[in-house]
């Protein structure tokens, strides 16, 4: 079964400082990975998705992940926060059993602040 | 192109009443999928529609239901509700079933009381 943990409930940075939001996966095929992002009452955003074709993905709005195998790892990456990046982050893995063909498995989120 | 849209924003009802929530897929896309995202909580997958027939369904009990329409169109039926049921319910549109980015819609919010 495919699964995602994000290792943070709550980041909080300064404007202008690097963001890092942690996500480990677990998936017993080649995973299709995604990160989401969701401001104050609003849906469900596209970042950015890893489908084998590099490790490394860059997405909207300034933001990267490197997906690494080794570690199971798929964290997302910003070089200097910006403060309307302050969202809930959804790391995401592609269902491919059964019931779940094709369908999203999230984590639980990571809120991120950032302070003036 | 117009986006994923859902109907109404809010809705507010009671115990044991009956609610269908509606969702317009974006152009194009000829899949639908619907999400509970409890307060706090990742959304969590109820069930997909492709070509107007269910194609997968997460762990949710049978008053959870719905349809889609020849147009992609989308409705979301749940009975007998539970105080449980209050969350946020997205619809997402794809291309397809199983490779595609989901594209999600801004929810509609239900409150049972």
């Amino acid at each position: 079964a495919q699964s995602v943990t994000q290792l943070d409930s709550h980041v909080s940075v300064s404007e202008g400082t690097p963001v890092l939001l942690r996500c480990n996966y677990s998936s017993s095929y080649s995973p299709s990975l995604f990160w989401y992002v969701q401001h104050p009452n609003k849906g469900l955003q596209l970042l950015l998705k890893y489908t084998s074709a590099a490790t490394l993905v860059k997405g909207i709005n300034g933001f990267e992940a490197e997906f690494k195998k080794s570690e199971t790892s798929f964290h997302l990456t910003k070089p200097s926060a910006h403060m309307s990046d302050a969202a809930e982050y959804f790391c995401v893995v592609r269902g491919v059993d059964g019931g779940s063909q094709g369908n999203l498995i999230f984590g639980k989120g990571t809120k991120l602040s950032v302070k003036p | 192109e117009t986006g994923v849209t859902q109907s109404p924003t809010h809705l507010i009802k009671t115990r044991g009443q009956q609610v269908t929530l509606r969702c317009s897929s974006q152009s194009g896309h000829n899949t639908v999928s619907w999400y509970q995202q409890a307060l706090g909580q990742g959304p969590q997958f109820i069930f997909q529609y492709y070509r107007e027939e269910e194609n997968g369904r997460g762990n949710f009990p049978p008053r959870f239901s719905g349809l889609q329409f020849p147009n992609y169109s989308s409705e979301l039926n749940v009975n007998a509700l539970e105080l449980d049921d209050s969350a946020l319910y997205l619809c997402a549109s794809s291309l397809d079933r199983a490779y595609s980015p989901l594209h999600f819609g801004n929810g509609t919010r239900l409150t049972v009381t």
